[in-house]
């Protein structure tokens, strides 16, 4: 079944505490993106990639690392992670840049 | 800058009736437009998609958009909804030379019996 995975899909972590939000994808997409969710706000791209080892920030990148070194696996690292980064996040990927996004399932992610 | 309206957080519509989601965008290029559904606790669903040609584009689970460029505008109907369709609803424009996807909002749906 083709689809985006992430894992994991809830976690609770304290501020400081370094973690890592997997994505994969089984699609064969050369592009991926991560965005946040928060009330009233929509979706929020943090960071996107355009194929292996290119990567590009997006509109909320501040406190997020992404790498890309594999096609399927596009992770999100949140180094020092902090309350105002309490969110939902979702993984992305699209065939090539400007096809439909096909998402995940999300990851809700609380930072006390 | 590029800018994606909903101008309703929440509609309730009751069910058999017909549904109306606005949105407006600002861009300087020719978009490409989507509207996404995501039900509670789940991921986005694409409903359907425009890039060219005709402007009344067809989706799933009987959910229709029409594009007017003169009116920057990509508004989703249904004629007639289920109690399934309660659920919030994301526009979202893209457009050259990056594709970079932007969202409105959203607008949450609420169907009463």
């Amino acid at each position: 079944e083709a689809q985006v995975t992430q894992n994991p899909r809830y976690l609770i972590t304290v501020t400081g505490k370094k973690l890592t939000v997997t994505c994969s994808q089984n699609m064969n997409h050369e592009y991926m993106s991560w965005y946040r969710q928060d009330p009233g706000l929509g979706l929020r791209q943090i960071y996107y990639s355009m194929n292996v080892e290119v990567t590009d920030k997006g509109d909320v990148p501040e406190g997020y690392k992404v790498s890309r070194k594999e096609k399927r696996n596009f992770p999100l690292i949140l180094e020092s992670p902090s309350p105002n980064q309490t969110s939902l996040y979702f993984c992305a990927s699209s065939l090539r840049t400007g096809n439909e996004q096909f998402f995940g399932p999300g990851t809700r992610l609380t930072v006390l | 800058a590029q800018s994606v309206t909903q101008p309703d957080i929440h509609i309730t519509v009751s069910e058999g009736a017909s549904l109306e989601l606005r949105c407006n965008y600002s861009y300087g290029a020719t978009p490409y437009l989507f509207w996404y559904v995501q039900s509670p606790g789940q991921g986005l669903q694409l409903l359907l998609k425009y890039f060219s040609g005709d402007t009344l584009v067809q989706g799933i689970k009987g959910f229709e958009a029409e594009f007017k460029r003169s009116q920057s505008s990509f508004n989703l109907r249904k004629p007639s909804v289920h109690w399934s369709d309660a659920a919030e609803y994301f526009c979202a424009v893209g457009a050259q030379p990056d594709y970079k996807l932007s969202f409105g909002a959203g607008t949450t749906v609420t169907v009463r019996a």
